[in-house]
């Protein structure tokens, strides 16, 4: 079945520094969706981006997206500890009222 | 907002026994999914409901599985009878299937922690 693989499946990174995740996908999307889950928490939804669009920001957010590459990147500037979390990307697909498929996240660590 | 309710946070039984878990969406949302979430297989979609009818349960992995939306404001998911394997945390979301787009984002409830002994 259709899913986005994240990459890579960890991350460490200091206070600060920039972090990018990127996702991968194997067929054609509507949209693609990157959510966040806090260690015990539920997921909560960041940033919509859709086939048509090649990047979107929010606050220290930046999502691009590449469909003929079939991949997204999500960027995180000026990292803080609170962004520790694990990050997910879910796509969609075009045609049809078809449920969203999450890939398996990437954890992030940031160290203050 | 009080956001996506979910009952019991933690929920710890043995083999065999029958497991309920509850949910409440958030007021005015049509869609509702249970998802299962496990160190190996990630997060997977069990069964969703639009407008409390269930839409695609293929995700459901055996007929211990069964759920219901007897109304706008409340699922269930139950398992009955219970296994080892069934340990994962379940998620519930709910999403507003407005301005004509399906995928919506999705509001999650932070889950019930299922250990079958």
């Amino acid at each position: 079945s259709q899913q986005g693989e994240e990459d890579p499946q960890a991350l460490s990174i200091q206070e600060g520094e920039n972090a990018t995740m990127n996702c991968s996908y194997k067929t054609s999307i509507n949209n693609l969706q990157w959510y966040r889950q806090n260690s015990g928490r539920g997921l909560v939804h960041l940033i919509l981006i859709r086939s048509n669009e090649r990047e979107k920001h929010s606050g220290r957010l930046r999502v691009t997206l590449d469909t003929s590459k079939k991949s997204s990147s999500l960027l995180i500037t000026a990292s803080r500890a609170a962004d520790t979390a694990s990050y997910f990307c879910a796509t969609d697909r075009p045609s049809g009222n078809t449920p969203l498929v999450f890939g398996k996240g990437t954890r992030l660590s940031v160290i203050a | 907002d009080a956001g996506v309710i979910q009952s019991p946070r933690h929920e710890v039984t043995e083999m065999g026994q029958e497991v309920t878990l509850r949910c409440k969406p958030i007021s005015g949302h049509d869609y509702l999914f249970w998802y299962r979430q496990t160190m190996m297989r990630g997060l997977e979609l069990l069964i969703y409901f639009n407008n409390n009818v269930p839409i695609d349960d293929s995700g459901m992995p055996e007929d211990r599985f069964s759920a219901k939306m007897p109304n706008a404001s409340f699922s269930t998911l139950k398992i009955q009878p219970s296994e080892p394997r069934d340990s994962a945390v379940y998620f519930c979301a709910s999403s507003d299937f407005s301005e004509g787009d399906f995928n919506q984002p999705q509001h999650f409830g932070d889950g019930t922690r299922l250990s079958i002994l």
